[in-house]
């Protein structure tokens, strides 16, 4: 699986769009990007994937490059509630192991 | 309805003893997953189910970790003769069939200390 680096640390207000910056230059063509996060003592949490084309649900969207080196996970209004570490990962279709990294540790303050 | 569930929530045990823990997957999920997550690291894969059978038991660290699923539903993680490098936190996930477009949705974990 191809390998993803995220900063180790970000701050962002609260009520501010909070923009997490993800790198994979080594993504193939059958890899998706999917963004999980884990509360702090809880089971990490599903976000967003997508392949290639920009994803939106209600609780994220997701931005992926063109040349799909790089994404970008925006929570449009970030809360408290939203401190977490966020976790990038490329998943290979057809493959069920999620490969975590360390994440990016987001703290939301007020 | 309810998510994932593990018991127990924390095991303290002491070196070379046995453990199981165990796992209740969202009802009607046929894919299982369990991870490990050491202290500041991510979650790393151990071994996934597909009904009854072990997928893909890649991530087992060695033979002294083991894991059933034998009715397609619960399933429990043994090991044997623990080491103080077995304390992590263990996760388990189910998914509804697996594959791409099923999110993994994970239990709050159960904390293992070896003494």
């Amino acid at each position: 699986d191809a390998k993803t680096t995220q900063p180790p640390s970000m701050d962002c207000a609260e009520g501010r769009a909070a923009n997490l910056p993800c790198n994979h230059s080594t993504i193939s063509g059958n890899e998706y990007v999917y963004w999980y996060r884990q509360i702090h003592s809880q089971g990490p949490q599903y976000i967003i994937h997508g392949l290639k084309n920009n994803e939106t649900n209600e609780m994220a969207s997701l931005i992926i490059t063109e040349d799909r080196k790089s994404s970008t996970l925006i929570l449009p209004h970030a809360t408290l509630r939203d401190t977490a570490v966020y976790y990038c990962i490329v998943r290979k279709g057809g493959s069920e192991k999620l490969v975590f990294g360390k994440g990016t540790k987001l703290t939301v303050n007020p | 309805g309810a998510g994932v569930s593990q018991t127990p929530s924390n095991k303290v045990t002491e070196k070379g003893k046995y453990v199981e823990l165990r796992c209740d997957p969202i009802s009607g999920h046929t894919a299982l997953y369990w991870y490990r997550q050491s202290l500041g690291q991510g979650p790393e894969f151990l071994i996934y189910f597909q009904g009854t059978g072990a997928a893909d038991d890649s991530g087992l660290p060695n033979d002294r970790f083991f894991a059933v699923r034998p009715e397609g539903s619960v399933s429990t993680l043994k090991i044997q003769r623990t080491e103080r490098g077995d304390s992590a936190v263990y996760l388990c996930a189910s998914s509804t069939q697996g594959g791409v477009s099923n999110e993994q949705f994970f239990g709050p974990g159960t904390r293992l200390t070896v003494l």
